[in-house]
């Protein structure tokens, strides 16, 4: 199975700053390579699909970048209501797989 | 589209529970669904599809005791999960595919269904 190791596991940031959380894949998955956001009591949220694709509804703040192995979000100006957990997925081979999560927290 | 699970529950080690998944706001059988579940404090774990053509994949860590089904004229999706143990002690999601073939990311996920196994 891809393994994927999201680093940091929590960061702390101050409103307006801009963040860059990373994703590493245990072998290449191209670019299938997707983001979800996770408030507390709620189900994921598709953020950004293939590495860099945008989804509809979703701010334009939250930007995508990598290949192959080493993957980034990141968050242009984070703002309070971005105060969740990111995780990253792969689809590139089956079992589909989930990082353990970045958390961002108040400074 | 809206997606609906339930079913869950606390539940006893070596038991079986049968989950369920109620679609509306689309062609249900038009698309294929997944179960993925997150135990607390982790994160989602893919755990099984089924096609719209009735075609089935599974985590290798639940294909001898899980069973996913769908009944399109209900509407409705299942799961159905044996020989319980505490690993199992997770939220369930259903999601639906984008598109009307395998899709590798999950743009829509129902509310999930707790499911807690303990004695």
């Amino acid at each position: 199975d891809v393994v994927l190791t999201q680093s940091p596991a929590t960061l702390s940031v101050t409103p307006g700053e801009r963040i860059s959380l990373s994703c590493r894949a245990s072998e290449s998955v191209d670019t299938y390579l997707h983001w979800y956001q996770q408030k507390p009591n709620e189900s994921p949220r598709l953020l950004i699909k293939y590495v860099s694709q945008s989804i509809s509804g979703i701010p334009s703040r939250f930007s995508g970048s990598g290949s192959g192995t080493d993957f980034t979000l990141s968050i242009n100006g984070v703002a309070l209501e971005d105060l969740s957990v990111f995780y990253c997925q792969q689809g590139h081979s089956l079992p589909f797989t989930f990082g353990a999560g970045t958390k961002l927290d108040l400074k | 589209v809206q997606l609906v699970e339930s079913g869950g529950g606390l539940v006893q080690p070596g038991k079986s529970l049968k989950l369920s998944c109620s679609a509306s706001g689309f062609t249900f059988s038009s698309y294929g669904m997944h179960w993925i579940r997150q135990a607390p404090g982790k994160g989602p774990d893919w755990v099984a599809y089924i096609s719209s053509t009735s075609g089935i994949v599974y985590a290798d860590a639940v294909k001898d005791r899980f069973t996913i089904s769908r009944d399109n004229a209900k509407n409705t999706l299942y799961l159905q999960v044996n020989s319980l143990n505490s690993e199992d002690t997770a939220i369930y999601y259903c999601a639906r595919d984008y598109s009307s073939y395998m899709t590798n990311w999950f743009p829509y996920w129902g509310q999930g269904t707790l499911v807690t196994v303990s004695s």
